[in-house]
């Protein structure tokens, strides 16, 4: 039973262009969202995260847009950079929804110059 | 330290062998998390430790993984009697406070830990 998915194993896009990452969720006492980024060989690093309570926040390049009633949230990056190819993991958690961050399988995406 | 530092980086052990795996949290971070990575998926929670009390192990997938973490600082995983099906990454995360909020938990660089 997969609380957290992200349907899109890989993402491809242009230097300078878009990227919309997708992530699903069912548990719907999670109240809160965080988008990780990860190299190879290292562990992941914190991106940007967002409360149950808005429905937007943007950090530089990186936006944050959740839908709780779709239970759906996306990372837009604008525009895309060659070194923004990384394994990007959605991850939810909530004290009501056992005091962890609960992952997604993971995008890469992969930014051509 | 300024990161979490988790030794060894990488393991093989054979079949049937016990192995330890250390977390070196942030200093003064309360929580320490324990997470599973296998080949291609997204972290799955193992085990939480809120200073030196293991509050939550519902992820540990059998009775031969152990975590503890005796002095609410360092932290060590052991996996007893390795299977195949144990060869992953273990990454650990410390956060400074407990899990209410955005926890912003830090990972460490993960012990890759391969089973022949």
């Amino acid at each position: 039973d997969q609380q957290v998915k992200q349907n899109s194993p890989s993402l491809s896009v242009q230097e300078g262009r878009i990227s919309i990452l997708n992530c699903d969720y069912t548990n719907s006492m999670f109240d809160y969202f965080l988008w990780y980024k990860k190299y190879p060989a290292e562990g992941p690093t914190f991106l940007i995260s967002i409360s149950s309570i808005k429905d937007k926040n943007e950090d530089g390049r990186f936006t944050v847009f959740l839908n709780k009633s779709a239970k759906h949230l996306s990372l837009h990056i604008v525009p895309s950079q060659p070194g923004d190819s990384a394994v990007y993991f959605c991850a939810a958690g909530g004290p009501n929804a056992g005091n962890m961050l609960t992952f997604g399988g993971g995008t890469r995406l992969m930014v051509k110059p | 330290g300024a990161g979490v530092s988790q030794s060894p980086r990488y393991k093989v052990a054979k079949r049937g062998q016990d192995v330890a795996l250390r977390c070196d949290p942030i200093s003064g971070h309360v929580s320490l998390f324990w997470y599973q990575q296998a080949l291609g998926q997204g972290p799955e929670f193992l085990t939480y430790f809120q200073n030196e009390a293991q509050l939550d192990k519902s992820g540990l997938p059998s009775d031969r993984f152990f975590a503890e973490r005796p002095e609410g600082s360092v932290s060590t995983l052991k996996i007893q009697r390795t299977q195949q099906e144990d060869s992953a990454v273990y990454l650990c995360a410390s956060s400074l406070w407990g899990v209410s909020g955005a926890n912003v938990l830090t990972f460490g660089a993960g012990s890759r830990l391969t089973v022949l």
